[in-house]
């Protein structure tokens, strides 16, 4: 019930393209969902992150979509570029004011081509 | 305001051996957790440290553990290493009360032979 399902595997998009990856989760308890991008030999970095009470975040060129009842959360990358080749993982967290733990999904491998 | 870092980026050891892994958490930040990232996969929960005591633990044995230090600075110590333990260990620091967001260190990446 602690586990985050994420689709694609890899993805290969054009310059300019959408990117869109997709994860799923079983714990209704979760009330906190970042994405994270991760360069080879780098930590992950926080990309993005939403609250369950709302349906759409966008920052930049970086848009969560979120479906609740669904229980689903996807990352778009709109305008795509070369640079944001890396992989990106979803996560979730449970938090009651304390600390959280995080869990992670399996992560993407985006390729953007030039 | 200073980053999350890790010592040392690299490590080899041998089967059996222990290791010790220190990370120094994000300035203004009291909470550590602990990641372990196998090739290719997400990082999974080890533990999390807050007030020098363990605040939570993932699916790990034991043979894991970790300090936290006064100045919020903590330890991953793992005896007993096996093979499998290989993997990019990773640091995140937080802030416990209404600290959604964990930020990353650059991790230590272990080979056991």
């Amino acid at each position: 019930q602690q586990q985050v399902k994420q689709s694609p595997q890899s993805l290969i998009v054009q310059k300019g393209g959408i990117s869109i990856i997709n994860c799923a989760y079983e714990n209704t308890a979760f009330d906190y969902f970042p994405w994270y991008q991760q360069f080879p030999g780098k930590g992950p970095a926080l990309l993005i992150a939403i609250r369950p009470d709302v349906s759409e975040k966008k920052e930049g060129r970086f848009t969560i979509s979120f479906n609740k009842s669904a229980k689903q959360f996807s990352l778009h990358i709109m305008d795509s570029q070369p640079g944001d080749s890396a992989t990106y993982f979803c996560a979730a967290s449970i938090g009651s004011g304390s600390a959280r733990q995080l869990t992670f999904g399996s992560g993407t491998q985006l390729t953007v081509l030039p | 305001e200073t980053g999350v870092t890790q010592s040392p980026t690299h490590l080899i050891k041998t089967r059996g051996q222990q290791v010790t892994l220190r990370c120094s958490s994000q300035s203004g930040h009291n909470t550590v957790s602990w990641y372990q990232q196998a090739l290719g996969q997400g990082p999974q929960f080890i533990f999390q440290y807050y007030r020098e005591e363990e605040n939570g633990r993932g699916n790990f044995p034991p043979r894991f553990s970790g300090l936290q230090f006064p100045n919020y600075s903590s330890e991953l110590n793992v005896n007993a290493l096996e093979l499998d333990d290989s993997a990019l260990y990773l640091c995140a620091s937080s802030l416990y009360h209404g600290g959604e967001t964990q930020y990353f260190g650059p991790g230590t990446r272990l080979l056991v032979l």
